[in-house]
């Protein structure tokens, strides 16, 4: 399974941009690249995916590398509801067996007021 | 309904006790992913659908651990004799097919004593 590295924790100030990290230097050509966060006692959220292009959508844009062994999740302005373990992974295809989804440890994400 | 729909939301279990747990996913979604996640880290990664076929269920972590979508929507995951490692939060996922983002139910929370 190709497999994604993101860091422990980040602090951000609120109404700051935030910028998360991943590295996922393993990816095939056919998987796309998802962001999803956690807050507690909740499940996860799907907050972003991507294949090859950037991607914007009302929560968060998705930049990719051109080699696409990262990618960077942006949140333009951080607000404290924005506190959460996010979660960068690969993932196949879904109409054939690649559709499994690794789950890491995510990041932890503080935004300070 | 408008979400991922999961039920009994919490399951108290006596050792060596059999439990069902049902997963009703958003309407029209054709993939149905199920995850176990302890406490403190990711999900991790059991099993997932495409309509009624299952595609991948190298992620159950033993043959205690059976899924089923007869229908292609409503799924269930049965734990059969479960044991206390199995205590964890069950969460299920649907996703439209091929690369859409998977939506998350709330899970269920199962506890063995």
């Amino acid at each position: 399974d190709a497999k994604t590295t993101q860091p422990n924790s980040m602090e951000s100030n609120e109404e700051e941009p935030v910028h998360l990290p991943c590295n996922h230097s393993t990816i095939s050509g056919t998987d796309y690249i998802h962001w999803y966060r956690q807050l507690p006692s909740q499940g996860p959220e799907y907050v972003i995916h991507g294949l090859t292009s950037n991607v914007n959508n009302r929560m968060a844009s998705l930049a990719i590398a051109e080699d696409r062994k990262s990618s960077t999740l942006i949140l333009h302005r951080a607000t404290l509801r924005d506190a959460a373990v996010y979660y960068c992974i690969l993932r196949g295809p879904l109409n054939t067996n690649a559709g499994k989804s690794t789950f890491g440890d995510g990041t932890t994400l503080t935004v300070k007021p | 309904g408008a979400g991922v729909s999961q039920s009994p939301r919490y399951k108290v279990a006596k050792r060596g006790q059999d439990v069902a747990l049902r997963c009703d996913p958003i309407s029209g979604h054709v993939s149905l992913f199920w995850y176990q996640q302890a406490l403190g880290q990711g999900p991790e990664f059991l099993t997932y659908f495409q309509n009624e076929a299952q595609l991948d269920k190298s992620g159950l972590p033993s043959d205690r651990f059976f899924a089923e979508r007869p229908e292609g929507s409503v799924s269930t995951l049965k734990i059969q004799r479960t044991q206390q490692e199995d205590s964890a939060v069950y969460l299920c996922a649907s996703s439209l097919p091929v690369a859409g983002g998977q939506f998350f139910g709330p899970g269920t929370r199962l506890t063995v004593l």
